[in-house]
């Protein structure tokens, strides 16, 4: 079974840093695509970018790009996205999500990770 | 690149159809026919409906069904059910710069 596994909640103050994780099981994980999505409280979702695990290759989109960094440790089936300071408008849940190869839907998603950036 | 456009808001009674549409330009939707649609339930994860315009993945149902026209996709529910009240979003694949934009969404409530 395919899964994706979220790291907790985080509430964190601004300016601080944060790097969030989702761990992948149940497929092979350096065979996909994991991307990320930001859903702000009552909005829609925003597609955050991707990356191919089996070769760290990364796609940001133009409205993240140098505002997040996404990473991965494929050792431990890992993907992560973090922040280097964070502001208030950080503040939104975290998905994230596999793209199925040589598309570009995403079929199984993580349950999410909500932060909060608060003084 | 903008956000595709999607109505706010769609309302339907039980057993009727609904058709949710998601409007975006020459660059995204009218280029490729890598449309998918999600479904959100309220503090839930989006849900994979439908995937390049018109294919359904295992286990969605066939009441659901996607289409596209030009620069607009989209959704159709068939036998509307109380269980489908949820949030609904369009993305489509925009190119090797933007890669993927979504919808805003579409809240549909069941009357």
């Amino acid at each position: 079974e395919v899964q994706l596994v979220q790291s907790a909640a985080e509430v964190k103050k601004p300016g601080e840093s944060l790097k969030i994780s989702c761990k992948g099981s149940g497929y092979s994980f350096t065979s996909y695509w994991i991307g990320w999505v930001r859903q702000m409280p009552g909005k829609g979702l925003e597609w955050m970018g991707i990356i191919y695990p089996g070769d760290s290759d990364i796609r940001y989109s133009p409205s993240f790009q140098g505002q997040v960094t996404i990473s991965v440790d494929k050792s431990i089936t890992t993907a992560y996205l973090q922040w280097s300071s964070l502001t208030a408008s950080d503040t939104a849940m975290y998905y994230c999500a596999r793209k199925f190869n040589n598309n570009w839907y995403f079929d199984y998603w993580g349950q999410g990770t909500l932060v909060t950036v608060s003084s | 690149q903008s956000a595709l456009t999607q109505p706010a808001s769609v309302s339907g009674s039980p057993g009727q159809s609904i058709t949710i549409s998601c409007t975006g330009t020459s660059s995204d939707v009218g280029s490729y026919n890598f449309v998918s649609w999600y479904q959100q339930n309220p503090g839930k994860a989006p849900k994979l409906l439908i995937y390049e315009v018109t294919k359904r993945p295992s286990g969605v149902s066939n009441r659901f069904s996607g289409s596209k026209s030009g620069n607009t996709a989209s959704l159709t529910i068939s036998g509307l059910q109380a269980e489908d009240e949820a949030d609904y979003y369009c993305s489509s694949y925009a190119g090797s710069s933007t890669y993927v934009l979504f919808g805003g969404g579409t809240k549909l409530t069941v009357l």
